[in-house]
């Protein structure tokens, strides 16, 4: 069965000081690693997906990279409206079924 | 905007009653999926259907069915409430099975 381990559980930063959020997964044969962002009260908004050991992608402060057993969310210099959970999950290869095995997220807070 | 819709954004009812929840999926996706977010227990998997078909099924209580209609709208039929139910249920939508974009959810609140 496939799982995913998030941490920290909650991670408050000050405006321009950058951390890094875990995924740990175990998976049998990743299909794909994904992020998602999700506000209090809204749908999971997609931020990245990676495919293999090695990958990373990037959009603005968020860098994501992926290894043969955890996904790091890098975020430089945050500002407030970073302030959101952070949530990673595993698309595994078994079977025709594309469904998404979801970690509890990393609550992000980052003040002023 | 994800260009995933669902309605109602919100809904209360009583143990024991059945409500429907419904999803339309981006314009062109085919699969779509039902989760179920509890405070718990985060994201769970639900169902899958594909252009119409089931295709994968996940913790889905026998209480709970779904369908996808030719349109390829779908609906998720939630019967015999209990308080244990309340939660936010989310629909995403793919075209190849990668990338879901999730809809703005419905808030199930059961009395």
């Amino acid at each position: 069965e496939d799982q995913v381990t998030q941490s920290p559980e909650a991670l408050r930063l000050q405006e321009g000081e950058s951390s890094s959020l875990n995924c740990s997964y175990t998976v049998s044969g990743l299909r794909g690693l994904f992020w998602y962002r999700q506000d209090p009260g809204k749908g999971p908004e997609f931020l990245f997906t990676l495919y293999s050991a090695g990958e990373e992608k990037e959009k603005e402060r968020l860098k994501a990279t992926l290894t043969k057993k955890e996904s790091f969310l890098h975020i430089t210099a945050p500002k407030p409206e970073d302030s959101a959970t952070y949530l990673c999950a595993v698309q595994g290869a078994a079977g025709t079924a594309s469904k998404l095995t979801f970690g509890t997220g990393t609550r992000l807070q980052v003040t002023l | 905007d994800s260009g995933v819709t669902q309605t109602p954004k919100h809904l209360i009812t009583a143990t024991g009653q059945r409500v429907t929840l419904r999803c339309s999926p981006r314009s062109g996706d085919l699969s779509v999926y039902w989760y179920q977010q509890s405070l718990d227990q985060g994201l769970q998997f639900l169902i899958q259907y594909y252009n119409g078909e089931e295709r994968a099924k996940g913790n889905i209580l026998e209480r709970f069915s779904a369908q996808q209609f030719p349109d390829l709208h779908s609906e998720l039929n939630l019967s015999s409430l209990e308080l244990g139910d309340s939660a936010l249920y989310f629909c995403a939508s793919s075209f190849r099975g990668n990338e879901q974009f999730f809809g703005p959810g419905t808030r199930l609140t059961v009395l």
